[in-house]
């Protein structure tokens, strides 16, 4: 079993929708999770991040840990075309900032 | 925020040479850098963790003789992929850590690596 499982999609939805993007990790030592953004031919830029279990709100994002279950989402209300790209979740431990991420999903909103 | 830049972005070599990567903190000190390789459609897996002044720590299957990382100041880490091979060509990506946000990294633009 992979330490981070995401399914890569891909995910097409119309502009306006709400989007929810899955991650599910075995490793129960994950302290944070991240979320990265990635364009095509580009580095992945911050999006998010969590330390605990519950909902996190910045703007039309929502990240949600599930540390019970091992399982995390990140939710985009009201997607954009501009939020067309590659999402990454990438927990990590704290001891030594490594993170571990997921394959991504890609993203397309339709104008 | 941070700003971490990568040169060259896309670079083309012939199979048996030696390409040089270099990775740059522009506004800020990284005692940490991160040394990613990404496939194409693949996640983004560590290569290596580079920490100023002291040798990098390799994750397992990657060759250090290989894949010689040097972190010489609080700003730059260099990546070089020796006698690169067809099979090494793909997108490197570097990250790097700030001191006052301990476990956020920044992440450079990539540089794409064709070896023929």
């Amino acid at each position: 079993q992979k330490e981070v499982e995401q399914d890569p999609g891909p995910l097409s939805v119309p502009e306006g929708a709400i989007v929810s993007l899955n991650c599910t990790y075995s490793n129960s030592a994950f302290q944070y999770f991240m979320w990265y953004r990635q364009y095509s031919r580009k580095g992945p830029e911050l999006l998010m991040y969590t330390y605990s279990s519950g909902n996190k709100e910045d703007g039309r994002f929502t990240a949600q840990v599930d540390k019970s279950s091992k399982y995390i989402s990140l939710f985009i209300r009201d997607s954009q075309p501009s939020d067309s790209a590659t999402y990454l979740c990438a927990p990590g431990l704290g001891s030594n900032y490594k993170l571990t991420f997921g394959k991504g999903t890609l993203l397309t909103v339709n104008p | 925020g941070a700003v971490v830049s990568q040169h060259p972005s896309w670079v083309i070599c012939k199979s048996g040479t030696s390409v040089k990567i270099e990775c740059r903190s522009l506004d800020f000190q990284a005692t940490t850098m991160f040394w990613y390789r990404q496939f194409p459609k693949q996640s983004l897996m560590l290569m290596a963790t580079s920490n100023e002044g002291s040798k990098a720590t390799y994750e397992q299957g990657v060759e250090k003789d290989k894949f010689l990382i040097n972190h010489a100041s609080l700003t730059l880490s260099t990546l070089t992929v020796t006698s690169a091979h067809p099979e090494d060509s793909s997108f490197y990506i570097c990250s790097a850590l700030t001191s006052d946000s301990y476990n956020e990294q920044f992440f450079g633009p990539g540089t794409r690596l064709t070896v023929l």
